[in-house]
């Protein structure tokens, strides 16, 4: 089955600086790749997802990265605010109906201001 | 947007009781629904899958005599922690994807989760 690697597991920036957060794939067949952003005792939510058949998407400050052929991905965040403190995971799937998400064992990212 | 309802999303009970755990998907339909088990400053860990009309899939070292799910709807999945403990103590998540969209374009869908205390 599918096993995702995230680092790093914590993240500590300056507000105005960029994070950047890694994950890595074991299944060549996963072709789906969301981050969601998850803060205390609340639903993960979906912040921005990349399908296999493009390299990078963006999304205003947040952009994602896809090597398929490494079988990485990785989470870009500029200009960082204290609103993006939280927890990160990366996931990964083949993307079709009955098969679920695998996700990462997440980042704790804080921004100071 | 799609929304999956998940109730209760606060339970405290005593050790033995079983607690029922319901994840509805309000405006479109799910064939399947996923149930996921975080514990505090941990990842989101694939419990099972739920499938309608059949059988849940159980992913290794989940028990399915303790961990019972029913997917009797095409809205509806509920999962049955029995005789809970306090290892159970865990925060549930469903989610769910939406059958009547291609599924490249859809994510999945996740309730609020279940904050579930065994005393």
């Amino acid at each position: 089955g599918e096993n995702v690697e995230q680092h790093p597991s914590t993240l500590s920036v300056q507000e105005g600086d960029s994070a950047v957060i890694k994950c890595t794939y074991s299944d060549s067949a996963s072709n789906y790749f969301p981050w969601y952003k998850q803060e205390l005792g609340k639903r993960p939510q979906l912040i921005i997802d990349i399908r296999s058949n493009v390299g990078e998407k963006k999304d205003q400050r947040i952009a994602v990265t896809l090597n398929k052929t490494a079988k990485h991905f990785s989470l870009h965040i500029t200009e960082t605010q204290p609103e993006d403190s939280a927890v990160y995971f990366c996931a990964a799937s083949f993307n079709q109906a009955g098969t679920a998400l695998i996700f990462g064992k997440g980042t704790t990212l804080s921004v100071s201001s | 947007g799609a929304v999956v309802s998940q109730h209760p999303s606060w339970v405290i009970c005593k050790s033995g009781t079983s607690v029922k755990i319901e994840c509805r998907s309000l405006d479109f339909q799910a064939t399947t629904m996923f149930w996921y088990r975080q514990f505090p400053k941990q990842s989101l860990m694939l419990m099972a899958t739920s499938n309608e009309g059949s059988k849940a899939t159980y992913e290794q070292g989940v028990e399915k005599d303790k961990f019972l799910i029913n997917h009797a709807s095409l809205t509806l999945s509920t999962l049955t922690v029995t005789s809970a403990h306090p290892e159970d103590s865990s925060f549930y998540i469903c989610s769910a994807r939406d059958n009547g969209q291609t599924y490249s374009n859809q994510p999945q869908h996740f309730g609020d989760g279940t904050r579930l205390s065994i005393l």
